[in-house]
């Protein structure tokens, strides 16, 4: 039973490019939460998706925007990339709202 | 803001068991308390999460105090590969938003 999966593992970007990360839940979920996580801090809350739409939002800018499919599957995209949004970037899934959340390994972007 | 406060550091020798304390004074009565650990540079793990009750589970054991201001978990055995920074999380009331602290960096030691 494959868990959470996130693609790219790593990524290298330049200021003010645009980024798609993508994620796959684990088998039988159906919500995806994306975490920012800054070196040194704990996971912020980004949004989430459940049927497709953005159901909770956190205090992110408009420049993060997201994406469900039918098969569950998620991207977040990024535009107008600053040097702050190098972080790691999680991504959780949930069978339903209010369910436990499992992260995947998550995506490393930096920023130049 | 998260609504936890969790040590920011502890030791634990190997075999012996690891006791994480987490203050939740504010926590409201339908709100969950929940355990993730943090390996260096990997995903969030849960561990476990309670409501008012104690739990264990194949991983550690949740002791919440009976007036739900504080919790302990507890790996009965801690190893090497229980190095971790853990957090503790007061699930918001009908979201799914978890909102991280800084959690407490265990250092289990040979």
């Amino acid at each position: 039973d494959a868990g959470v999966t996130q693609s790219p593992t790593h990524l290298i970007k330049t200021r003010g490019q645009q980024v798609t990360l993508r994620c796959s839940p684990k088998s039988g979920h159906d919500t995806v939460s994306w975490y920012q996580q800054a070196l040194g801090q704990g996971p912020q809350f980004i949004f989430q998706y459940y049927e497709e739409e953005e159901r909770q939002r956190g205090n992110f800018p408009d420049r993060f925007s997201g994406h469900q499919f039918p098969n569950y599957s998620s991207e977040l995209n990024v535009n107008a990339l600053l040097l702050g949004d190098s972080a790691l970037y999680l991504c959780a899934s949930a069978r339903v709202t209010t369910d436990t959340q499992y992260f995947g390994p998550g995506t490393r972007l930096t920023v130049l | 803001d998260a609504k936890t406060t969790q040590p920011t550091s502890m030791d634990c020798a190997e075999g012996r068991a690891a006791n994480l304390p987490c203050n939740h004074s504010t926590i409201s009565g339908n709100e969950y308390v929940y355990w993730y650990r943090q390996i260096h540079s990997q995903g969030p793990q849960y561990i476990i999460h309670g409501l008012k009750n104690n739990e264990t589970n194949e991983m550690a054991s949740l002791i919440i105090t009976e007036d739900r201001k504080s919790s302990t978990l507890i790996l009965p055995h801690a190893t090497l590969r229980d190095t971790a920074v853990y957090y503790c999380i007061v699930r918001v009331r009908d979201t799914d938003k978890l909102i991280f602290g800084t959690g407490t960096r265990l250092q289990v030691f040979p």
